[in-house]
């Protein structure tokens, strides 16, 4: 799987937008990208994945450069329950054999 | 209720104990993955499973065995308990392996 590089940690105002990057340069064509999170020491929760198209559902968009090196995870109206530790991954589709791998991921502080 | 069961949610060992921790879930997923999470760092994974009867290592499988009998259980085996295993464990299913991966919300561990 490709190598992901976020920042160690971003704020955000309460009511703003959140945007997020992820780097992965390395990335290859049958490689997805995945975002979840982790909320004070609860299990994962997923929030969205992409291939090369802009996504978007009820919680956050993801829009993925043209040449797929990079991303950004948009959470439109950051509330105090985004808090959250946002992690970053890039996965082969329908690899057989394995399971995510998280890195550090971005810990996004939203304030009042 | 749908989703992954982790049970006991609080263990303290002896050093050199063993016990299982266990998990199951009820959405007919085939992949199931054990990770771990010391205190402020990401999720590594041990070892994971991509059907009944099918199990590998992860990042971390060292004094852990797993096996998987059945598609809803994937118990986590501690074999001979050591301080360095205090930590949470989460376990996790998906469907297909790279949709979405659903968290339980993990067991405590203190090995002392």
């Amino acid at each position: 799987d490709a190598k992901t590089t976020q920042p160690t940690s971003m704020d955000c105002a309460e009511g703003r937008a959140a945007n997020l990057p992820c780097n992965h340069s390395t990335i290859s064509g049958n490689e997805y990208v995945y975002w979840y999170r982790q909320i004070h020491s609860q299990g994962p929760q997923y929030i969205i994945h992409g291939l090369k198209n802009n996504e978007t559902n009820e919680m956050a968009s993801l829009i993925i450069t043209e040449d797929r090196k990079s991303s950004t995870l948009i959470l439109p109206h950051a509330t105090l329950r985004d808090t959250a530790v946002y992690y970053c991954i890039v996965r082969v589709v329908n690899q057989a054999g394995t399971a995510l791998i998280f890195g550090k991921g971005t810990t996004l502080s939203v304030s009042s | 209720n749908a989703g992954v069961t982790q049970t006991p949610k609080f263990q303290v060992l002896k050093t050199g104990q063993s016990m299982t921790l266990q998990c199951a879930q009820d959405m007919n997923h085939e992949y199931m993955s054990w990770y771990r999470q010391d205190p402020g760092m990401g999720l590594r994974l041990i070892h994971y499973s991509v059907g009944a009867g099918i199990t590998d290592q992860g990042e971390v499988p060292n004094g852990y065995n797993v096996s998987r009998s059945t598609t809803e259980d994937f118990p986590l085996r501690l074999l001979s308990a050591a301080p360095s295993q205090t930590s949470v464990y989460f376990c996790a299913s998906s469907y297909s392996g790279f949709y979405g991966y659903t968290f339980g919300s993990g067991t405590r561990l203190t090995v002392v």
